[in-house]
This record gives structure tokens, C-alpha cells and sequence, in this order.
């Protein structure tokens, strides 16, 4: 299994307030991402990491900010976090060229209330 | 854009039953890759494959195969003699980054296979 690690796996929180999710990753793969996972939409990115302090937005980047400092960890920041925003998020993380795949955190579920 | 289209959002069969998960794709670029996810109940994400849009070539691994056809961007994959383990939620994928594996997925099909 990519070595891979989602802190923390479970947390509630209140309307309101800043949230941060760590992602740990043990493979020196180039590139991570943030994904949430909601029914009846799959899994959504929202941002992503190319390297070192280099990142970009996905599909549904508002109200989420990231970054990168070192190449292992990637922080996935909720200023203030919303109800809309009670999701699973994966990290995931790929290497270096085409013939990669991304592989996948355990998860952490988000419910804000 | 790319769009990734799971039109089957549950299946239930019996056990030792052939199943195939539907996949339809949309995109302009003409360098592409698909991909299939598993999430079974315990609820990580384990890739199964990755299939490059050059190479049309189906591809059989024990009790799963992928037809991918160009012509009717689909990519269905089939689950030859189920097994309840096989019960899990399956993702479709789409990336066109050369890079970066960011991917579009479906909506996923939840497949039960029932003893």
C-alpha cells in the first residue's frame, strides 16, 4: 500500500469555525490532491499540489484554501467551515509521468454542525 | 471539459452471476486516461486499473475484464462469476493532464452481490 496518511480521520466541528486536515505521504511523489466525496457526485478535486509551494485550484476550490512547505505534507484549510462542507475527503498522491496512478488516503469525515 | 457518466447507481445480483458496470466518457482532448476505483464498505479507494486512450486493447485480470471502445467512449468493465467480496462501490475516472492525475470521476455504481 502507498504509504499515505489522513489526520485526523474523524472530527466534528461548528459553524464558523477553521478547520485544517493534514495529509502525510511517505512516497516522495510529485504530485497530491484533496478530493471530497459527496452521494451523487463521486469524488470532486479540490485543489492540488505540484510541487513544493506550487499549487492550484480544482473544480470546487471555494472556501477551501492549501499548502505545501515540505514535499511529504499537504494541509487542506477550511477558514470557516460551512455546513455544505460536511463531506469525506480523500488525499491522494501520484508520481512522476504518464503511466502513474493516484492512490488514495483512508479518508476523513468532516461533519460540521 | 470532461465529463465521466455512471448511468447505473445501484445493482444487486446473486452471487456467481457475470455483472458489467457501465462507463461513458467525455472529452475533446485526444490524449487521455481511464481509470476504475473500488471503495468497498471499509471505504478506502483501491485502484484497479488504468487503460491510456492509444491503446484500445482489452484487458482481462482473473474474474474482471475492460472493454474499452473508442468509437462509443465507454469503458465498462464486467465481473465475470461474482463473489460477495466484489460487493463495494465502483468509480470511473477520467484525467487528461499530462502531469497530474486530476481526476473526473463518475458517480459511482454500488454493486451487491447477494449470497
Amino acid at each position: 500500500d502507498a504509504g499515505i496518511t489522513q489526520s485526523p480521520r474523524h472530527k466534528v466541528t461548528e459553524t464558523g469555525t477553521p478547520v485544517t486536515l493534514r495529509c502525510h505521504q511517505t512516497e516522495n511523489h510529485r504530485y497530491m490532491y484533496w478530493y471530497r466525496q459527496d452521494p451523487g457526485h463521486g469524488l470532486r478535486l479540490i485543489h492540488y499540489s505540484y510541487g513544493v509551494k506550487d499549487t492550484d485550484k480544482g473544480e470546487v476550490s471555494d472556501g477551501y484554501s492549501v499548502s505545501r512547505s515540505k514535499t511529504e505534507d499537504f494541509l487542506l484549510t477550511l477558514e470557516s467551515a460551512t455546513s455544505s462542507q460536511t463531506s469525506v475527503y480523500f488525499c491522494a498522491i501520484s508520481g512522476q509521468g504518464r503511466n502513474t496512478e493516484a492512490f488514495f488516503g483512508q479518508g476523513t469525515r468532516l461533519t460540521v454542525v | 471539459a470532461q465529463k465521466v457518466t455512471q448511468a447505473q447507481t445501484e445493482i444487486s445480483v446473486v452471487e456467481k452471476e457475470d455483472v458489467t458496470l457501465d462507463c461513458v466518457y467525455e472529452t475533446r482532448d485526444t490524449t487521455y486516461y481511464l481509470f476504475w476505483y473500488k471503495q468497498p464498505p471499509s471505504g478506502e479507494l483501491v485502484f484497479l486499473i488504468r487503460r491510456n486512450s492509444f491503446d484500445e486493447q482489452n484487458e482481462i485480470s482473473g474474474r474482471y475484464s475492460w472493454n474499452f471502445q473508442k468509437s462509443t467512449s465507454s469503458f465498462n468493465f464486467t465481473i465475470t462469476a461474482s463473489q460477495v467480496v466484489d460487493s463495494a462501490v465502483y468509480f470511473c475516472a477520467l484525467s487528461a493532464d499530462q502531469g497530474a492525475q486530476k481526476l473526473v470521476f463518475g458517480q459511482g455504481t454500488r454493486l451487491t452481490i447477494n449470497p
